[in-house]
C-alpha cells in the first residue's frame, strides 16, 4: 500500500460546482497534513494547512479524520482558476519526519 | 524578497555527460530536499539535508549526488550513472515541521 494515496481524477466540473478530494494515508504516527496546488509545468504551492478540528479558507474546507486516516479537501463555486493538480501530503516517520506526497488529483473547471 | 531559486530552468544533457543543477535559498531554512517528478507522476525524494554538511538518501538517489557545504546551497549532481534522468527537478527547503517552500523548478532532458 503506498504511504499517500488520492482520488485518481480527473475531474471535470463546470463552473460554480462544488468538488470534493479524498485522501487517505498509511502511517498512523503522521501529525502534519497539507494541502498544496500545482499548475500544469509549475511548482507546487501551498493551499492550506490541515488541522484536527477541520479548518476554512474562502471557498476551500479541509478536514481531517485521524481515526480513519483520511483528509479531504472541499471546493465551493469553482471558478476556471481553481483547475490544478490537488497534492495531498503527509509527513512521514521515515526519512525524519519528511513530507511524503501523494500523486495528485487533476481539477479542471470548464466555463 | 525571500526565496528560492533553480537555475537553469531548462537544461539539455548529452548521454554520458554529469550536470549539476542549482538551488539557493535565501529564507534561513535547515532542511532542503530535491525531488523529480515525471509526466503525469507524483514527487519523488532523491535527497534531503536537514543541516549543512549532512544529507540523506531519500526514495531514488541511485545516479545522483548532492553537496550542502553552505546552509543556502543544495546543488544536485545528475550523473551519467542515472539511466532515464529527463524530468521535472524541482527543490524545497523547509523549517522545523512547518510547510516546504518550492523553487520554479529545472526541466532536464537528455538528448
Amino acid at each position: 500500500r503506498k504511504e499517500v494515496e488520492q482520488d485518481p481524477g480527473p475531474f471535470n466540473v463546470p463552473e460554480g460546482a462544488t468538488v470534493a478530494f479524498n485522501c487517505t494515508y498509511s502511517n498512523s504516527a503522521s501529525q502534519s497534513f497539507f494541502w498544496y496546488r500545482q499548475d500544469c509545468r509549475k511548482e507546487p504551492k501551498l493551499l492550506m494547512s490541515v488541522y484536527s478540528s477541520g479548518n476554512e479558507d474562502g471557498r476551500f474546507t479541509a478536514q481531517l479524520n485521524r481515526a480513519s486516516q483520511y483528509i479531504s479537501l472541499l471546493i465551493r463555486d469553482s471558478k476556471l482558476s481553481d483547475s490544478a493538480t490537488y497534492l495531498c501530503v503527509v509527513n512521514s516517520m521515515n526519512y525524519g519526519q519528511n513530507f511524503v506526497f501523494g500523486p495528485g488529483t487533476r481539477l479542471s473547471v470548464l466555463p | 524578497d525571500g526565496g528560492i531559486t533553480q537555475s537553469p530552468k531548462y537544461l539539455f544533457r548529452k548521454e554520458g555527460q554529469n550536470v549539476t543543477l542549482s538551488c539557493e535559498q535565501n529564507l534561513n531554512h535547515d532542511a532542503m530536499y530535491w525531488y523529480r517528478q515525471d509526466p503525469g507522476q507524483g514527487l519523488r525524494l532523491i535527497y534531503y539535508s536537514q543541516i549543512v554538511n549532512d544529507f540523506q538518501k531519500g526514495d531514488i538517489a541511485e545516479g545522483y549526488s548532492v553537496s550542502r557545504e553552505k546552509k543556502e546551497s543544495f546543488p544536485l549532481t545528475v550523473t551519467s550513472a542515472q539511466k532515464n534522468p529527463t524530468a521535472f527537478y524541482l527543490c524545497a527547503s523547509r523549517m522545523d515541521y512547518n510547510e516546504q517552500f518550492f523553487g520554479p523548478g529545472t526541466r532536464l532532458t537528455v538528448l
